[in-house]
């Protein structure tokens, strides 16, 4: 069946580095993607979407790439600040409306 | 503008007892999501709405669970009887459309099921 996974359950990173969150789908009839920041307590938040017509988005100091013939995605954050510690999730709309993958914890050491 | 609202954000009621968890999207979005988040299970979609009608109820648990949505503007899920098990966080979401643009959610509802 469709599912959406993800590499790392936990990264820590120094604040001011680049951090860089992968995440591998199943469902090769996806056709958009999106990453989700979730703080604790609180729902997730979107961040930055991507269809599978591209390969390459940019937002503020994220930016999202997509390989659809190996279907992997990954989010990097630049300059990873202490407000960037969170979850992040990404998901897919295939056959029903959004997949979550299992999510990757991000911990920016000061 | 007023993000996805839902209430109670806390509920703590004793197993078998009635929950009712409340609901109101972004005005505008024609779409409504309910899902559940646990540990063991992380986030699952329980049920999704287009204009007020149901479209996928295939992730809900079992007939303990029903949603519906009245009108545009407001959506319930409830559980009848509750369970231990039903313990977690409920959240709902809304988009203006299934596939094409993000769903924002709310900040959700923590059920413990005593």
């Amino acid at each position: 069946g469709e599912s959406v996974g993800l590499h790392l359950p936990t990264l820590s990173v120094q604040e001011g580095d680049n951090s860089i969150i992968n995440c591998a789908y199943s469902n090769s009839a996806s056709d958009y993607f999106i990453w989700y920041k979730q703080e604790s307590g609180k729902g997730p938040q979107f961040i930055i979407d991507i269809r599978s017509n591209m390969d390459k988005r940019q937002g503020q100091r994220v930016t999202v790439l997509l390989n659809k013939t190996v279907k992997h995605l990954s989010l990097q954050i630049a300059a990873t600040q202490p407000g960037d510690s969170a979850v992040y999730f990404c998901a897919d709309t295939g056959r029903r409306a959004l997949t979550f993958g299992s999510g990757t914890r991000l911990q920016v050491q000061p | 503008d007023a993000g996805v609202i839902q209430s109670p954000r806390h509920e703590v009621t004793e197993m078998g007892q009635e929950v009712t968890l409340r609901c109101k999207p972004i005005s505008g979005h024609d779409y409504l999501f309910w899902y559940r988040q646990t540990m063991m299970r992380g986030l699952e979609l329980l049920i999704y709405f287009n204009n007020n009608v149901p479209i996928d109820d295939s992730g809900m648990p079992e007939d303990r669970f029903s949603a519906k949505m009245p009108n545009a503007s407001f959506s319930t899920l409830k559980i009848q009887p509750s369970e231990p098990r039903d313990s977690a966080v409920y959240f709902c979401a809304s988009s203006g459309d299934r596939s094409s643009q993000p769903q924002h959610f709310g900040d959700g509802t923590r059920l413990s099921i005593l």
